[in-house]
């Protein structure tokens, strides 16, 4: 059974890099589709990005472009989000979830929604 | 981008009493649509996947159904656990992955 284990809160001031960690145990990194998202104080779920099985790459929401990286450390099953140029609007609560798939064939990929989450990591942008 | 939008936002029902929550696509996401519950300083947890399929450990009281645009998550009794928000998640058409924007389910 695969649980998620996030780092610690952060605090962090206007245009610095927060980077929030995400370690795996039950199954190793390279058989997940890791995603990364986040709640905004007393707002919805939002998508950052995650691993796409199917490519073998990490892909972005556009809305996080250039100031988001995504990184997997294999030896330790721990996954990564690095977000840099902070603003008040990035406080929020990160998580890191699992996107569970099959590969049934080769280019046929069914998928099973996110059924592992982890227990979030709060960063908070405050001059 | 594929729009998920709920309704209504806010539910009030009495525990024992039957809700329905309404999720539609802006364009077809077929049956790759998620629904999960979150409550208060805690992480969501999944119920629904592939639109009417309940995940492991999920009562049988939830049950979810639709294709295309237009899906229902129905409780069939409310418990007292079961107030909480609801999200709907599309995973046919990512990236990205879009989440509706929730349904409170409050105790009337």
């Amino acid at each position: 059974q695969v649980q998620l284990v996030q780092s610690g809160a952060e605090v962090k001031k206007p245009g610095a890099s927060v980077k929030v960690s995400c370690k795996v145990s039950g199954y190793t990194l390279t058989e997940l589709s890791m995603h990364w998202v986040r709640q905004a104080p007393g707002k919805g779920l939002e998508w950052m990005g995650g691993f796409d099985p199917e490519d073998g790459e990490t892909i972005y929401a556009q809305k996080f472009q250039g100031r988001v990286t995504m990184t997997e450390d294999t030896s330790t099953d721990t996954a990564y989000m690095e977000l840099s140029s902070l603003r008040s609007e990035d406080t929020a609560v990160y998580y890191c979830a699992t996107l569970e798939y099959e590969a049934a064939a080769e280019r046929v990929y069914y998928y099973y929604g996110m059924d592992v989450w982890g227990q979030g990591t709060t960063v908070t942008v405050s001059s | 981008e594929i729009v998920m939008t709920q309704s209504p936002a806010t539910l009030s029902v009495s525990p024992g009493e039957r809700a329905t929550l309404s999720c539609r696509a802006s364009q077809s996401v077929s049956s790759n649509l998620a629904w999960y519950q979150q409550k208060p300083g805690q992480a969501p947890r999944l119920l629904i996947y592939g639109a009417s399929t309940r995940a492991t450990g999920i009562p049988a009281r939830f049950s979810g159904s639709g294709s295309g645009t237009e899906f229902t998550l129905t409780i069939s009794s409310l418990q007292s656990e079961d107030f909480a928000v609801y999200y709907c998640q599309q995973y046919n058409n990512w990236p990205p992955v879009t989440f509706g924007g929730g349904t409170k389910v409050e105790i009337k």
